[in-house]
């Protein structure tokens, strides 16, 4: 089981950058993906979340209508569309994948696991 | 400011029990489950309880979560060298609609 991302780098404050993450070594489409992000030396703090089939997101405020997060189960892929970015969104970008099981019609969270090995964003002119 | 509280900073020497709180609110922990993460600085976090109290295969025993209210914790027995890491507690937060993580506690093995 393993997630890697890529797409970081530095850009200029009010540009765009699309960051990736490749799954591998289990059934895609069955899980909830998620990217976190954390400045070093700080906490994490969750950027965003995508249902299996891709038609909900969610998104922390600091990020909403900036941000994009989708998913193609075809290619095993998730995507953070990051628009409009801003130096204060300068982090170590992970994305992560989040079990859950069902009963009684309820579905109850496992966790973030696993984590990928994250990929650094910096804004700054 | 974090959204679920947690101390900067805790320590134990190896062989000791450390605890770590997480304090939030009716609007996370008190009304859903709460997962905590290990952070060996310069890697990536690392799930090590699940569901307030659930241990993910591979966790070893000496790790262990509770939950009572709006609080958790994580308790670590025999404490050793290799647990000297950052903690982090997590839980969905249904005002915010979001996941919403502790601040972090760096736990030192003296």
């Amino acid at each position: 089981v393993q997630l890697v991302e890529s797409g970081g780098g530095l850009i200029q404050p009010g540009g765009s950058l699309r960051l990736s993450c490749a799954a591998s070594g289990f059934t895609f489409s069955t899980h909830l993906m998620h990217w976190v992000r954390q400045v070093p030396g700080k906490g994490l703090v969750w950027v965003s979340g995508i249902t299996k089939d891709g038609r909900v997101t969610t998104y922390a405020d600091s990020v909403k209508g900036r941000f994009t997060i989708s998913r193609d189960n075809g290619k095993d892929t998730l995507y953070l569309q990051m628009n409009t970015l801003r130096p204060e969104d300068t982090a170590f970008y992970y994305c992560a994948r989040e079990g859950d099981y069902c009963s009684g019609g309820r579905c109850y969270s496992t966790g973030f696991d696993p984590w990928g090995q994250g990929t650094q964003v910096t804004v700054s002119s | 400011q974090s959204v679920l509280t947690q101390p900067p900073s805790a320590s134990g020497t190896p062989g000791q029990r450390v605890t770590i709180s997480c304090s939030g609110s009716s609007a996370n922990i008190g009304s859903t489950t709460v997962n905590w993460y290990q952070q060996v600085p310069g890697t990536a976090p690392q799930l090590l309880i699940y569901g307030n109290n659930q241990r993910p295969s591979g966790v070893p025993d000496r790790f262990s979560g509770s939950k009572s209210g709006t609080s958790a914790s994580l308790a670590i027995s025999g404490l050793q060298s290799e647990d000297e890491a950052d903690y982090y507690c997590s839980a969905w937060d249904d005002s915010l609609h979001g996941w919403v993580f502790g601040g972090g506690t760096k736990l030192t093995v003296l």
